[in-house]
């Protein structure tokens, strides 16, 4: 079952707006991991942060976990057109023995040059 | 960088076929996983395999096997296609999780597939 939930579905913004997107999920995780996938392609992994980090940047993002409401956020500061994607959030069960990811519906994101 | 390819980008196949997907890394992972990528329902997983000649059914095996022969390659088999079977398929890879601190997966680029 998916556990991963995302929020917005869609986002349309401009070039050098910020854009964030949110994931909640339902059980306890060991981590939550951030992918992006181009039309068509195969999904690139952007962050993973762990059940006990609160935040991590890398680059212009910054991913943020809040435990206690099971829910994460990806921002994107000064977006790009090149930006333009669909993002999803996977998480790996709290007391999973395999690291299964469960992946969330995804954001599609639009950035209008 | 690692590199996770996928034998075909497109397949079209007739209904009743078996068919064969491949999928190869080149940064000895130990892990291995399919995914069908469907609008809707996202990405599912359909098989992962731990290491060499071990697999495991994920959550939407049925109609499907694997084959993990050799550590770099993972196999995918349909093994009469169906028209239900039309999906995006993604491989990928992972290192081994020491202390169940689980890394990152690896995508390949992905095959479009179409049972006619």
């Amino acid at each position: 079952s998916q556990q991963g939930e995302e929020d917005p579905q869609a986002l349309s913004i401009q070039e050098g707006e910020n854009a964030t997107m949110n994931c909640s999920y339902k059980t306890s995780i060991n981590n939550l991991q951030w992918y992006r996938q181009n039309s068509g392609r195969g999904l690139v992994h952007l962050i993973l942060i762990r059940s006990n980090e609160r935040e991590k940047h890398s680059g212009r993002l910054r991913v943020t976990l809040d435990t206690s409401k099971k829910s994460s956020s990806l921002l994107i500061t000064a977006s790009r057109a090149a930006d333009t994607a669909s993002y999803f959030c996977a998480t790996v069960h709290g007391s999973s023995n395999t690291g299964k990811l469960i992946f969330g519906q995804g954001t599609t994101l639009q950035v209008k040059p | 960088d690692v590199k996770v390819t996928q034998s075909s980008r497109y397949l079209v196949k007739r209904t009743g076929e078996k068919v064969f997907l491949e999928c190869v890394q080149d940064m000895d992972h130990e892990n291995m996983f399919w995914y069908r990528q469907d609008p809707g329902l996202g990405l599912r997983l359909i098989y992962f395999s731990y290491d060499v000649k071990m697999k495991e059914k994920g959550d939407i095996p049925e109609g499907y096997s694997v084959s993990r022969e050799k550590k770099e390659r993972f196999s995918l088999i349909l093994e009469s296609a169906s028209t239900n079977q039309t999906s995006m398929y993604l491989c990928a890879s992972r290192h081994h999780s020491i202390q169940r601190s689980y890394n990152e997966q690896f995508f390949g680029p992905g095959t479009r597939l179409t049972v006619l």
